[in-house]
């Protein structure tokens, strides 16, 4: 069965800091790779995902994130955060087969302060 | 963009009582949904596959004699909680997947807070 891990339960930065989230995973077949957001008080929402192709996907709000099939990692990035970002992101992967759920990582809490 | 609607947003009931959740892909059908259960400051742990039209998949651990899944058509999913007690007390989030492969991205609903007294 897949496994994902978020190396960092809580990160605090302060706002135009750099962000990078770690997120690895393990399952020894093909997989689709996910990083979803959720604001307080709100759904979970799609950031970007990655498939196939160029490792480097882009997704909304100028988070990237980077596939490195080596190290089993999917990290997150952005180069200056926004207060606007605080909020808990969430790694997911499934198999790329049939249809098959995601299975999410503990999440990271961000908060971006002033 | 694709909607899943959830309902009721917050349930407060007495222990022994059942309660349902209704899960409904408002602009796209969804012949699989999903349930998860979160835990404050936890992961979305997935309970079950909704399947419509035959019986859901449940994963390990996950009662389902205790939490009653239908799937009566593309659109909607159901998870009922039988004489919930408050071990049952959680956040409970619904999911549907745009149609296609496997790497289409799932839709989550606002999620359900129960609470059991």
């Amino acid at each position: 069965a897949q496994s994902v891990s978020q190396h960092n339960h809580h990160v605090i930065l302060s706002e135009a800091a750099s962000l990078e989230l770690g997120c690895n995973y393990s399952y020894g077949g093909t997989v689709n790779l996910f990083w979803y957001v959720q604001y307080p008080g709100q759904h979970l929402q799609l950031l970007l995902k990655y498939f196939s192709g160029d490792p480097l996907v882009k997704g909304i709000k100028g988070f990237e994130a980077e596939f490195i099939k080596s190290k089993f990692s999917f990290n997150l990035r952005k180069p200056s955060v926004q207060w606007s970002d605080t909020a808990e992101y969430f790694c997911a992967v499934n198999r790329n087969s049939g249809n098959t759920p995601l299975v999410f990582g503990k999440g990271t809490r961000l908060s971006v302060i002033a | 963009g694709a909607v899943v609607s959830q309902h009721p947003s917050w349930v407060i009931c007495k222990s022994g009582t059942s309660v349902k959740i209704e899960c409904r892909s408002l602009d796209f059908q969804a012949t699989t949904m999903f349930w998860y259960r979160q835990f404050p400051k936890q992961s979305l742990m997935l309970m079950a596959t909704s399947n419509e039209g035959s019986k859901a998949t449940y994963e390990q651990g996950v009662e389902k004699d205790k939490f009653l899944i239908n799937h009566a058509s593309l659109t909607l999913s159901t998870l009922t909680v039988t004489s919930a007690h408050p071990e049952d007390s959680s956040f409970y989030i619904c999911s549907a997947r745009d149609p296609g492969p496997s790497s289409q991205p799932q839709h989550f609903g606002d999620g359900t807070r129960l609470s059991i007294l």
